[in-house]
């Protein structure tokens, strides 16, 4: 059964500084992987798509990268901004099925 | 493209009683559609998954005879909560895979369920 981790749960940041945020998952067998953006009492958003042949994506300020041998991916956000505060979700696509991560929570001050 | 809308956006039942909550894909048509369950603070757990024509295949743990799930239509998908408790309250969130086309996901904005 795949395994989602997400780290940090929680992170605060002042504008303007860049965010990284670590996803992990137990079974490289994957199609795809997704990064989410959730603001409280919402629905999802779709930040970023990567396919299991890609090594990363880029739109606007994120950037998402995969490892899949490893199990890891990694989403930055330069230079932060208020309106980033969110939660974002790591989701895996593995048997037609997504695996979500618990997510981190990001507040970033003005 | 790929939108898809979910119906009520927020509802208050009292226990006891059923409430149905419709996905839509408006766009595209989605020969399988997943319902997932989110409670506060905590991540998108996956319920069912619902295909177009067929029973819908449950995740363990989830009780098919109490959340009731029709997918009679290449656009719609139904998810009916029967005899609602408290314990039920959550955030249903839809989503739907295009037909024929790879494996993304496209997500509905959610049901906010609360059974008095």
């Amino acid at each position: 059964k795949q395994e989602v981790t997400q780290i940090p749960a929680a992170l605060s940041v002042p504008e303007g500084e860049n965010l990284v945020l670590n996803c992990s998952f137990t079974d490289s067998a994957i199609y795809n992987l997704q990064w989410f953006r959730q603001d409280p009492g919402k629905g999802l958003t779709s930040l970023l798509l990567i396919q299991s042949s890609q090594r990363e994506q880029t739109s606007g300020r994120l950037n998402a990268s995969l490892d899949k041998s490893s199990g890891r991916s990694t989403l930055y956000i330069a230079a932060s901004q208020p309106g980033d505060s969110a939660t974002y979700l790591c989701a895996v696509n593995d048997d037609y099925k997504l695996s979500f991560g618990a997510g981190t929570t990001v507040t970033v001050r003005a | 493209g790929a939108v898809v809308s979910q119906h009520p956006s927020w509802v208050i039942c009292k226990s006891g009683t059923s409430v149905k909550i419709e996905c839509r894909s408006l766009d595209f048509q989605a020969t399988t559609m997943f319902w997932y369950r989110q409670f506060p603070k905590q991540s998108l757990m996956l319920m069912a998954t619902s295909n177009e024509g067929s029973k819908a295949t449950y995740e363990q743990g989830v009780e098919k005879d109490k959340f009731l799930i029709n997918h009679a239509s290449l656009t719609l998908s139904t998810l009916t909560v029967t005899s609602a408790h408290p314990e039920d309250s959550s955030f249903y969130i839809c989503s739907a895979r295009r037909q024929g086309i790879g494996y993304e996901q496209y997500f509905g904005p959610g049901t906010r369920l609360t059974v008095t």
